[in-house]
């Protein structure tokens, strides 16, 4: 199947600092990913829609402004964390979507665990 | 997207066969089934879609009654490996303006 890589697997930041996770399609293109945050022993929850040139559709209680999303490309998408603190710990999950409706498949990273000092 | 219901843990041993639950009493016409499975620290990984009646891969069969308001996912012969958390989506396919909201899955463990 197709290939989603996150990089970085994991990171450890200090608080008030930003940092920046890639989600990236190794095999496809994908004009829409979308990215997760899943806390210990809960499902994940779908933070925001990002689609290819344009702004990305946040979720309702998500803030725009401290996860930052770009999708410059269509095979790139980067979720930025700033000025981190220690309740954006969490593991971050991208899937990316390839074809549409009925048709469609969804594939996602291998996440990536932020833990904020 | 249909609201899903699923038990919060199973347990069951190596060699067993097991069904998985997911009630989805107001799934509409043109709704899929798909079953992810996940690891910890890791991302959901596709399992099995489905429409309606019985579809089967080599991993696993998804059986589905003529209402559609449940599925079951049956996983022969488990094995150690075969714990991890088990979620059931159900929706009209995937599209730029599908939200995919994960319920909150369930919790397989399998014992020696």
């Amino acid at each position: 199947g197709a290939v989603v890589s996150q990089h970085p697997s994991w990171v450890i930041c200090k608080s008030g600092t930003s940092v920046k996770i890639e989600c990236r399609s190794l095999d496809f293109q994908a004009t829409t990913m979308f990215w997760y945050r899943q806390f210990p022993k809960q499902s994940l929850m779908l933070m925001a829609t990002s689609n290819e040139g344009s702004k990305a559709t946040y979720e309702q209680g998500v803030e725009k402004d401290k996860f930052l999303i770009n999708h410059a490309s269509l095979t790139l998408s980067t979720l930025t964390v700033t000025s981190a603190h220690p309740e954006d710990s969490s593991f971050y999950i991208c899937s990316a979507l390839i074809g549409q409706g009925a048709a469609g498949e969804l594939f996602f990273g291998e996440g990536s665990r932020l833990t904020v000092l | 997207l249909a609201k899903t219901t699923q038990p919060i843990s199973m347990d069951s041993y190596e060699g067993q066969e097991v069904n998985i639950t997911c009630s989805h009493n107001n799934i509409a016409t043109n709704d899929y089934i798909t079953w992810y499975q996940q690891f910890p620290s890791q991302g959901p990984r596709f399992i099995i879609q489905g429409y309606k009646t019985k579809v089967t891969n080599e991993v696993a069969s998804l059986f589905i009654p003529a209402d559609r308001k449940s599925s079951t996912l049956s996983l022969p012969r488990v094995s150690l490996s075969d714990t991890a958390v088990y979620y059931c989506l159900v929706g009209p396919g995937y599209s730029s303006a599908s939200k995919i909201i994960f319920g909150s899955g369930t919790r397989l463990s399998i014992r020696p």
